[in-house]
């Protein structure tokens, strides 16, 4: 099946930092990915759809300023979270589905844990 | 607007006993369905999926979900459940025109030896 990756899994960082985190569309190609973030024991919050060649779409309620999203290629999009802050230490997961094929099957990256200090 | 209720936050069942966790839907239009499946620290992995045809699906790991129109539900059963199938279970619903997914607030599955 399809596979996506997250790199890192894991990181720690002190506050004010920047943070880039990168998901990979590893067997197949996506025009768009979205980026989701999960708190201990909730459910996954949709942040932004990520669109290769052209700006990402955020939900109400997120910074885009905050969370800088970049799309650059079919297989790579990438979410930097700027000037990192306790309250964004969070589990975030990115997930990816076959170029064309909307509202299929998304697939989900093992997601990365960011701690801010 | 869209959404989706999964109404049991907690569920403790023995080993070899069966499951269903249930999943309400809200959504104008036919909904694409989803089950996934995370465990602790980890991503989610796709157990089943319904999008049209069949209204009972088979998915991995001997999971199967059926597809209610009339109760808009989408319900996750499975006959004889493992300890291996202790972990944080997901029902979503899909947008056919965004591809977003709205996911219900989550299930925990404990496994009782």
């Amino acid at each position: 099946g399809a596979v996506v990756s997250q790199h890192p899994s894991r990181v720690i960082c002190k506050s004010g930092t920047s943070v880039k985190i990168e998901c990979r569309s590893l067997d197949f190609q996506a025009t768009t990915m979205f980026w989701y973030r999960q708190f201990p024991k909730q459910s996954l919050m949709l942040m932004a759809t990520s669109n290769e060649g052209s700006k990402a779409t955020y939900e109400q309620g997120v910074e885009k300023d905050k969370f800088l999203i970049n799309h650059a290629s079919l297989t790579l999009s990438t979410l930097t979270v700027t000037s990192a802050h306790p309250e964004d230490s969070s589990f975030y997961i990115c997930s990816a589905g076959p170029s064309g094929a909307r509202g299929e099957t998304q697939y989900f990256g093992p997601g990365t844990r960011l701690l801010v200090l | 607007a869209q959404s989706v209720t999964q109404p049991d936050i907690h569920i403790t069942v023995s080993e070899g006993a069966s499951l269903e966790l249930r999943c309400n839907y809200s959504y104008g239009a036919t909904p694409y369905l989803f089950w996934y499946v995370q465990s602790p620290g980890q991503g989610l992995q796709l157990l089943l999926k319904y999008f049209s045809g069949d209204t009972l699906v088979q998915g991995i790991k001997g999971f199967e979900a059926e597809f209610k129109r009339s109760q808009s539900s989408f319900n996750l059963r499975k006959p004889s459940v493992h300890w291996s199938d202790a972990a944080e279970y997901f029902c979503a619903v899909g947008s056919s025109n965004t591809g977003k997914l709205i996911f219900g607030q989550g299930t925990t599955l404990q496994v009782k030896p």
